[in-house]
């Protein structure tokens, strides 16, 4: 059974820092991984979405990569700003479903 | 700007009443998919479709929940009856086949008393 686990649970950081937060997974047999920003009350938001075959995806201050053979990923969030604050969470899609994570609260402050 | 639409947003109701929630997924999107978030759970996959037949519902206790799809604009979840325990936000997603990105509509948060 597919298990994601998300570290830390929580990180306050303050405006500008870089950021890494961590998802790791027990089968790598996965077609693909996405990272999803939730805001308080709100839906998620997909950030990125990176295949098996690829190793990583940008978007802008975002960074995702992705080794599938060791179970893990990151999301690299440069020059943090408080709009930034929200819970982020990694998903990965093996058989026929989205496993997700935890979750990692973000809170940048000014 | 195509979004997944929920209604209600927001539900109270008291134990053993039926509850309703609907999704209109993004226009052309073919598979829709439910979900429940909770504090001590995280988020869990209750149910999807794909062209509007269930693939796979292994995540929703089938003595009290049901899902449909009526037409291509029109999911619906069902608990009958509602418990407690239920009290979650229930999220519909929808994209174009189950590997590719999922869009969420804003939830339905569903309160039993």
């Amino acid at each position: 059974k597919q298990e994601v686990t998300q570290i830390p649970a929580a990180l306050s950081v303050p405006e500008g820092e870089n950021l890494v937060l961590n998802c790791s997974f027990t089968d790598s047999a996965i077609y693909n991984l996405q990272w999803f920003r939730q805001d308080p009350g709100k839906g998620l938001t997909s950030l990125l979405l990176i295949q098996s075959s690829q190793r990583e995806q940008t978007s802008g201050r975002l960074n995702a990569s992705l080794d599938k053979s060791s179970g893990r990923s990151t999301l690299y969030i440069a020059a943090s700003q408080p709009g930034d604050s929200a819970t982020y969470l990694c998903a990965v899609y093996g058989t026929d479903k989205l496993i997700f994570g935890t979750g990692t609260r973000l809170q940048v402050f000014p | 700007d195509a979004r997944v639409t929920q209604t209600p947003r927001h539900k109270v109701t008291e134990m053993g009443q039926e509850v309703t929630m609907r999704c209109q997924p993004i226009l052309g999107h073919n598979t829709v998919f439910w979900y429940r978030q909770t504090m001590m759970q995280g988020l869990e996959l209750l149910a999807y479709f794909r062209n509007r037949a269930p693939l796979d519902d292994s995540g929703m206790p089938k003595d009290r929940f049901s899902a449909e799809m009526p037409d291509a604009t029109l999911a619906t979840l069902k608990i009958q009856p509602s418990e407690p325990r239920d009290s979650a936000v229930y999220f519909c997603a929808s994209g174009y086949r189950g590997t590719d990105t999922q869009y969420f509509g804003p939830g339905t948060r569903l309160t039993v008393l």
